[in-house]
């Protein structure tokens, strides 16, 4: 199986920071990998499919960069409305989360 | 408006069996894969299975393969999940999510629906 590690655990900001979040794949994965945000009570939303592309809606302040192992979740001028836990995923496969506290 | 509305959660007892329902609207089941990630509350997202969108290829992890069926009705456009020998760990809630492409990113999910398999 396929292991997915995402680091922070916990993410402290500020409302107007630029924080990353990253996330290693156990194996090369190309470009196969999506971010989600999800706030509590909340399902799952897509922002980034395919690595670093915007899903349609979300605000251009979230990018994805990354390939191979290693991915990159930024998020440029933190909003209030950005707190809540963000998740990698590649295919059948999700990280562990990391609670992202404004 | 794309949707996915889940039903059919409740509180059963270890070894019942419960039938989740996950209703689409504006947009048709049977053109995508559609897949089921479950959650323990406070807990990350874990897989649980998906289905193709020819209605018959199934995937399942492994801590529900036997125990959990996929199935879809395409006149109700309504994608089940049959829950057989439910145990305590199952427990959590269960959402159904609309996979859109070749990374398998799931675009759009269903509310939840929370499963509590207690005694």
């Amino acid at each position: 199986d396929i292991q997915m590690t995402q680091s922070p655990s916990s993410l402290p900001a500020s409302v107007g920071d630029s924080v990353t979040i990253t996330c290693r794949a156990s194996e090369n994965i190309f470009s196969y990998l999506n971010w989600y945000q999800q706030k509590p009570g909340k399902a799952p939303r897509l922002l980034i499919y395919a690595a670093s592309n915007l899903e349609s809606g979300v605000p251009s302040r979230f990018s994805g960069g990354g390939s191979n192992t290693h991915f990159t979740l930024t998020i440029g001028g933190l909003q209030p409305e950005d707190f809540g836990t963000y998740y990698c995923q590649h295919s059948y496969y999700f990280g562990q989360g990391t609670h992202l506290e404004i | 408006e794309v949707q996915l509305v889940e039903s059919g959660g409740g509180l059963v007892q270890p070894g019942g069996s419960l039938r989740l329902s996950c209703a689409a609207s504006g947009f048709t089941l049977s053109n995508y894969w559609i897949h089921w990630v479950r959650q323990v509350p406070g807990k990350g997202l874990v897989w649980v299975a998906r289905i193709k969108s020819d209605g018959f290829s199934t995937t399942y992890a492994d801590s529900v393969k036997g125990r959990f069926t996929i199935s879809r009705d395409n006149a109700e456009n309504t994608l089940y999940l049959q829950m057989n020998s439910l145990r305590v760990e199952d427990t959590a809630v269960y959402y159904c999510a609309r996979d859109k492409g070749s990374s398998t990113p799931l675009d759009t999910w269903g509310q939840g629906a929370l499963v509590t398999v207690s005694s």
